[in-house]
């Protein structure tokens, strides 16, 4: 069964570093997503992307990250300069349609220090 | 703003016993539903999806839903309960032709033998 995978599955690094968390949606999806899971709280959405352009993003999603489909398989979420509050677990996901299911990978687990 | 509601934080459960885990949401007009599992460590796995039609649905692992519009809820059932279904268990919600879930807090489930 295909499924959304995701690398590292654990990254520490230290305040004011570049990061880049790597996800291979499933083959035949067509819009990606990232979402991230701060401790003890709520998922939350922060990118949605679908024809090699953002689509939505939330508050969240500020100057400080980015998001990239480098090939046809790979898509990054890129943060420039990580502060202690970018800790959190990071889950990429895809979805066939606009709407559809989304299909989660296992997340990376980003911690800065 | 939409928003999900899973008014229950802990929910301890015999194994054998039955469960339902509680789900409401505040959106305009009827969003697309769904119920997410995730163990520990673990990514989020969908467990079922209701986009439209018969307000009852079946998912994976024995689970179903029922959706009620008239309480804007979406309730998650399980006629008897396995020790492996502890997890922590996330309703999700996404407009019509939109983008982004919109998460509940969740709700962890304990299965006491």
């Amino acid at each position: 069964e295909p499924e959304v995978t995701q690398t590292p599955s654990h990254q520490v690094t230290q305040m004011g570093q570049e990061v880049i968390l790597r996800c291979v949606p499933i083959s035949n999806h067509l819009y990606f997503y990232w979402y991230r899971q701060i401790l003890g709280q709520k998922v939350e959405f922060l990118v949605s992307f679908y024809n090699n352009e953002i689509s939505e993003k939330s508050e969240i999603f500020d100057d400080q990250f980015s998001v990239e489909r480098p090939d046809g398989s790979n898509f990054t979420l890129k943060i420039r300069s990580t502060k202690l509050e970018d800790s959190a677990m990071y889950f990429c996901a895809s979805s066939r349609d606009r709407g559809s299911e989304q299909y989660f990978g296992p997340g990376t687990r980003l911690t800065v220090t | 703003a939409q928003s999900v509601t899973q008014p229950d934080i802990h929910i301890t459960v015999s194994e054998g016993a039955s469960l339902e885990l509680r789900c409401n949401y505040s959106y305009g007009a009827t969003p697309y539903l769904f119920w997410y599992v995730q163990s520990p460590g673990q990514g989020l796995q969908l467990l079922l999806k209701y986009f439209s039609g018969d307000t009852l649905v079946q998912g994976i692992k024995g689970f179903e839903a029922e959706f009620k519009r008239s309480q804007s809820s979406f309730n998650l059932r399980k006629p008897s309960v396995h020790w492996s279904d502890a997890a922590e268990y996330f309703c999700a919600v996404v407009m019509e032709y939109g983008n982004k879930l919109v998460f509940g807090a969740g709700t962890i489930l304990r299965v006491k033998s």
